[in-house]
């Protein structure tokens, strides 16, 4: 089935420190691909939705310089977070739905889990 | 209100017990519904995915969507203690590019 790869898994920096969270689709394509955030015991909150070839969109509240997102490839998306600071600490989780099998549903990474000190 | 509601529990069972999880949704704009499974510091994994209401079924589990009353719900037959994780309910309007809405999820513990 489809497959979706994020990494790293777990990160544990300094505040100021900028981070890359890479996701990969590995046997499909993705035109999206979202990026959501997950603080303990709470849902998944979108954060962006990634566009191959485009910017991203980001929802309200999310700040855009804060939290860049590169779409390079239509099996690459990648999340940085600049100038990280504890209150950034949370599991960030990205997915993707191939855009060859519509009818399937969004296929999600394991997640990483980010911790700044 | 919010979109999605769904009881965070916990929820303990004993092993081969029913386990009936649900979520109400206010959008009535929603057309296709999933269910996830996510275990501790890991993403979520997809159980069940419907779009019509009635019952859909694959193995234990059970999707069940009620559009007319907003309600959709899981079951899960002869618990196993594998099953024990969390339960996030999603949903959608579109079948394909935009982000799912989720429910906050349900910790359901089940001890053999």
């Amino acid at each position: 089935g489809a497959v979706v790869s994020q990494h790293p898994s777990r990160v544990i920096c300094k505040s100021g420190t900028s981070v890359k969270i890479e996701c990969r689709s590995l046997d499909f394509q993705a035109t999206t691909m979202f990026w959501y955030r997950q603080f303990p015991k709470q849902s998944l909150m979108l954060m962006a939705t990634s566009n191959e070839g485009s910017k991203a969109t980001y929802e309200q509240g999310v700040e855009k310089d804060k939290f860049l997102i590169n779409h390079a490839s239509l099996t690459l998306s990648t999340l940085t977070v600049t100038s990280a600071h504890p209150e950034d600490s949370s599991f960030y989780i990205c997915s993707a739905q191939d855009q060859g099998s519509s009818n399937q549903p969004q296929h999600f990474g394991d997640g990483t889990r980010l911790s700044i000190l | 209100q919010k979109e999605v509601e769904q009881d965070p529990g916990p929820l303990s069972v004993p092993e081969g017990a029913i386990v009936s999880l649900n979520c109400t949704y206010s959008n009535s704009a929603f057309q296709y519904f999933m269910w996830y499974r996510q275990y501790s510091r890991k993403g979520p994994e997809l159980l069940m995915y419907t779009y019509s209401s009635g019952n859909k079924e694959d193995g234990r589990f059970t999707a069940q969507v009620d559009k007319s009353s907003k309600y959709i719900s899981l079951f899960i037959r002869d618990s196993q203690p594998s099953d024990s994780a969390t339960y996030l309910c999603a949903m959608s309007v579109y079948q394909a590019g935009t982000a799912l809405i989720f429910g906050k999820g349900t910790t359901l513990s089940v001890s053999s």
